[in-house]
């Protein structure tokens, strides 16, 4: 995949289920990261190798990757989930390619 | 726990050449590889290039003439030279540590960040 495409925002209520997708070419042929990035603040991977949380990620945060298209899934979203998310993966150069970022609002 | 820190010039003239210092701690320097990556006032995040400690090291193809970086295991750091800049290369520069073979892998610890801008 050359390029990722995710949706510029997307929002939900507190409590609620938010879906965040991050598209590409064969998408599935390579493991996927997910960042949630707050304003002023560095990156955090919250998703890794698809569906894998890296220690201290709560369990509400959730991934999957299939076909051509990868999903993080935050379950019961909360006011702190607020932030920028990025997908990333590697193309076939190979080099690392990020998707354009998701701003998530809880309202 | 890791921890890396960005640190050089803040400010650098068109033509000429940034470059940037990550310090590494809490980690070895032979065990991952080592990435720069940027991010454009308001804007999303682009991958730099990485070095491994064996001794590879790969780059984004839109930025492949102009990037250096390298390691220095002796001092625990990894360096980033990117020649001819302009404007466009205006931005916070992050390093982080990759994750995970490359061409797999992952960033699990970033860098503040350094911003740099690029003006005369």
């Amino acid at each position: 995949s050359d390029d990722l495409s995710q949706p510029l925002s997307v929002s939900v209520s507190p409590g609620q289920t938010a879906s965040i997708t991050c598209s590409g070419d064969k998408l599935e042929d390579s493991y996927v990261a997910w960042y949630q990035q707050k304003p002023g603040q560095s990156p955090v991977l919250v998703i890794f190798h698809d569906t894998r949380r890296p220690s201290g990620i709560p369990e509400r945060f959730s991934g999957s990757n299939s076909g051509n298209t990868a999903t993080l899934t935050i379950s019961g979203t909360q006011s702190i989930d607020e932030a920028d998310y990025y997908c990333q993966a590697w193309d076939s150069r190979p080099a690392v390619i990020f998707g354009g970022g998701t701003k998530l609002t809880v309202l | 726990q890791v921890h890396l820190l960005e640190s050089g010039p803040g400010l650098v003239k068109p033509s000429e050449t940034l470059s940037l210092t990550c310090a590494i701690s809490g980690a070895s320097t032979t065990t991952s590889y080592w990435n720069w990556i940027r991010q454009s006032p308001g804007k999303g995040l682009e991958w730099i290039g990485y070095f491994y400690y064996s001794g590879s090291s790969n780059n984004n193809p839109s930025l492949e003439s102009r990037v250096t970086i390298s390691l220095d295991t002796s001092k625990s750091q990894f360096s980033l030279n990117l020649r001819s800049v302009t404007a466009a290369d205006t931005a916070l520069y992050y390093c982080a540590r990759g994750l995970g073979p490359p061409q797999r892998g992952h960033f699990d610890y970033w860098g503040q960040g350094k911003l740099v801008t690029v003006s005369s």
